[in-house]
């Protein structure tokens, strides 16, 4: 299966507050798993990555969690800020393609 | 640098037009990309260029055509377009082949095209 199911769609955050996104895969043959942040008008750029052999990642605010059992995987940004409201899309980098989830539209209340 | 440049920003076009979408990156990579990017959806994959070779065209309409003419630079020419065509282009580019599952790419800032 070739499918990365995310959610929420969006999310509404207080500054400060700690934002949550979750994904969810069924191929077990994903090896690496990308979050791209992308600001309105620019092209995503990746934001942090996790391989399946660690159960967490953790880049300044921006921490993954993965359940390799459950097959899911989370981004936490910690103490939020106005400055993180994007969109964030999970990725799992197919045989030939990258495979995205639909995306959260994330927007940190000031 | 890590930059993907793309030009122009922003296009207008009617129908019975013919323009391009520019690209170039100066980061060595071998693998460009195409993507479309409907508002409130993920980019889609059009096509790939792996060290200046066509290696996946997604099924795209033949009035999109890409053109590769060396490795630093990736073209999309665009022929007799239908108004659902509007959309954000982006190009893209990763180091190698681009079937390592590793490859981080970088996405350039888009065209965002709209087709009257």
């Amino acid at each position: 299966q070739q499918q990365v199911k995310q959610s929420p769609q969006s999310l509404i955050v207080q500054k400060g507050g700690i934002s949550i996104i979750n994904c969810a895969y069924e191929n077990t043959a994903f090896d690496y798993f990308p979050w791209y942040q992308q600001f309105p008008g620019k092209g995503p750029a990746l934001l942090i990555a996790i391989r399946p052999d660690v159960s967490e990642k953790k880049e300044g605010r921006f921490t993954i969690s993965f359940n390799k059992s459950a097959k899911q995987f989370s981004l936490h940004i910690m103490d939020s800020q106005p400055g993180d409201s994007a969109t964030y899309f999970c990725a799992a980098p197919g045989d030939d393609k990258i495979i995205f989830g639909k995306g959260t539209r994330l927007h940190i209340l000031p | 640098d890590t930059e993907v440049t793309q030009t122009p920003k922003h296009l207008v076009m009617g129908m019975t037009n013919k323009k391009s979408l520019k690209c170039e990156q100066h980061m060595g990579h071998r693998a460009m990309y195409w993507y479309k990017q409907k508002a409130k959806k993920p980019p889609e994959l059009m096509f790939v260029y792996s060290y200046e070779k066509l290696s996946i065209n997604e099924s795209v309409p033949s009035r999109f055509s890409p053109e590769c003419p060396n490795s630093s630079l990736l073209n999309l020419h665009l022929h007799a377009l239908q108004p659902e065509d509007s959309a954000l282009y982006l190009c893209a580019s990763s180091q190698r082949s681009g079937t390592s599952r590793m490859e981080t790419q970088y996405f350039g800032p888009g065209t965002r095209l709209l087709v009257l």
